[in-house]
């Protein structure tokens, strides 16, 4: 069964613009969350999306905003774009339910902001 | 106390040996533990989930749970170099009972199997 995708795999912006990364889980799968991983910092939760609500989100400032739609994809949105915010940016699907089997990532978005 | 803190590394083991990598944590994240590898240049990937205390067996790899002690670990047997890779422990805090999609990270551990 497919995995989960994301697109573009790479994205160079300049500062002050803005950026929108898209994320399709496996099938069947409610629940989309956010990560961003760099060097300095690891990985940190961005947001968790489960039909179509928001659920829960992380220290992030709100230049950072997501949403999902009816048939699970979601999308993450950057603006006003920092040199900071280059990283690679990874989505993550589950089930969502009360059981939980275990989150499986995208190959993620490399953001590069120059 | 960091919410998932793991051992520094990093580890380098011989091929054929077993890797031991640890895993503490804080009460906030305190119901679903998961061990991801991750290959440079690549995204994570689900080795193992624990979810209660004791040990979980899969192959080469052992996940091990203490809730009183507030660790868990990873054992991978008959390594191999091609095992080497950064190893991220993540811990779940649950809410309710319902799943909230929000894994806190240690820095991970960086693990080469040498022949």
């Amino acid at each position: 069964k497919a995995g989960v995708t994301q697109t573009p795999r790479y994205l160079i912006k300049t500062r002050g613009q803005q950026v929108t990364l898209s994320c399709s889980p496996i099938s069947g799968h409610r629940s989309v969350s956010w990560y961003q991983q760099t060097p300095g910092q690891g990985l940190q939760f961005l947001f968790e999306y489960f039909s179509e609500t928001q659920r829960n989100k992380g220290n992030f400032p709100g230049r950072f905003s997501g949403r999902q739609f009816s048939n699970s994809r979601s999308e993450m949105n950057v603006s006003t774009l920092e040199l900071g915010d280059s990283a690679l940016y990874l989505c993550a699907s589950s089930r969502g339910g009360q059981t939980n089997y275990g989150y499986t990532f995208g190959s993620g978005t490399r953001l590069t902001v120059v | 106390q960091k919410e998932v803190e793991q051992n520094s590394g990093p580890l380098s083991v011989p091929e054929g040996a077993i890797a031991s990598l640890n895993c503490t944590y804080s009460d906030r994240v305190s119901q679903s533990f998961f061990w991801y590898r991750q290959y440079s240049g690549k995204s994570p990937e689900l080795i193992m989930s624990i979810y209660s205390n004791g040990d979980k067996e899969d192959g080469r790899f052992t996940a091990q749970l203490n809730k009183a002690s507030q660790y868990v670990s990873l054992l991978i047997r008959d390594s191999q170099p091609s095992d080497s890779a950064t190893y991220l422990c993540a811990g779940e805090q649950n809410a309710g009972g319902t799943s909230y999609g929000k894994l806190t990270f240690g820095q991970g551990t960086i693990l080469t199997v040498h022949p």
